[in-house]
């Protein structure tokens, strides 16, 4: 069965840091991770994804995420955070069962400090 | 495009009540689902469709029923709603592949009492 880990609730960084969000997953087979983030009140969107290729995926606002196979992590990060960026982060890694299914983690809110 | 919308923004039902859950899509979006987002828990799929008359259930099912007569619309029904149906409703829609981004709608706030 596929599943992803979010081992922090909370991560607090001051604006203009680099900022990293963690992620691990376990999955039988390739896996396909997703980041999307949630801003309040609102429904989440699309940063990025892996599927295969290069281990530095490149997404939305600036925000990257390194897939590493042999420690099984799929971390998020942006080298200067804004405050803009406080929100609540998922990583997700889809049903390798064959339908768009996502597993989400359970989130980690970001909140980045002026 | 307006995406993927959803109705009501919020609603209150007391116990033993029923209600359907809005959502649809202008997309042309073969694949539709609905998850519930609990604290503490990420988001849970309740059941999925991909495509018109084809559904099926997903991590957390009971309680919940669904229906995909065209390809934009996908109702969630609660049959007899519980205190445990208590949740933040998405309903999410995208391409049929190997790893498309999926829409997610603005939600629905539940609460029953």
């Amino acid at each position: 069965a596929q599943s992803v880990a979010q081992p922090e609730d909370q991560v607090n960084v001051a604006e203009g840091n680099p900022l990293t969000v963690k992620c691990t997953y376990s999955v039988s087979g390739n896996p396909y991770l997703f980041w999307y983030v949630q801003y309040p009140n609102r429904g989440l969107q699309f940063l990025l994804k892996y599927i295969t290729g290069d281990n530095l995926v490149k997404g939305s606002y600036g925000f990257e995420a390194e897939f590493n196979k042999s420690q099984t992590s799929f971390h998020l990060k942006k080298p200067s955070a804004l405050v803009s960026d406080s929100a609540l982060y998922f990583c997700a890694v889809r049903d390798n069962g064959g339908a768009n299914n996502l597993f989400f983690g359970t989130g980690t809110r970001l909140t980045v400090i002026p | 495009n307006a995406g993927v919308t959803q109705t009501p923004k919020f609603q209150v039902l007391k116990t033993g009540q029923s209600m359907t859950l809005q959502c649809a899509q202008d997309m042309n979006h073969e694949y539709m689902s609905w998850y519930r987002q609990d604290p503490g828990m990420g988001l849970r799929l309740i059941h999925y469709s991909v495509g018109a008359g084809i559904t099926d259930q997903g991590e957390v099912p009971n309680g919940y029923n669904v229906s995909r007569s065209t390809t934009e619309d996908f109702p969630l029904r609660l049959l007899s709603a519980a205190p445990s149906q208590t949740s933040v409703y998405f309903c999410a829609s995208s391409q049929v592949g190997p790893g498309p981004k999926q829409y997610f709608g603005p939600g629905t706030r539940l609460t029953v009492t």
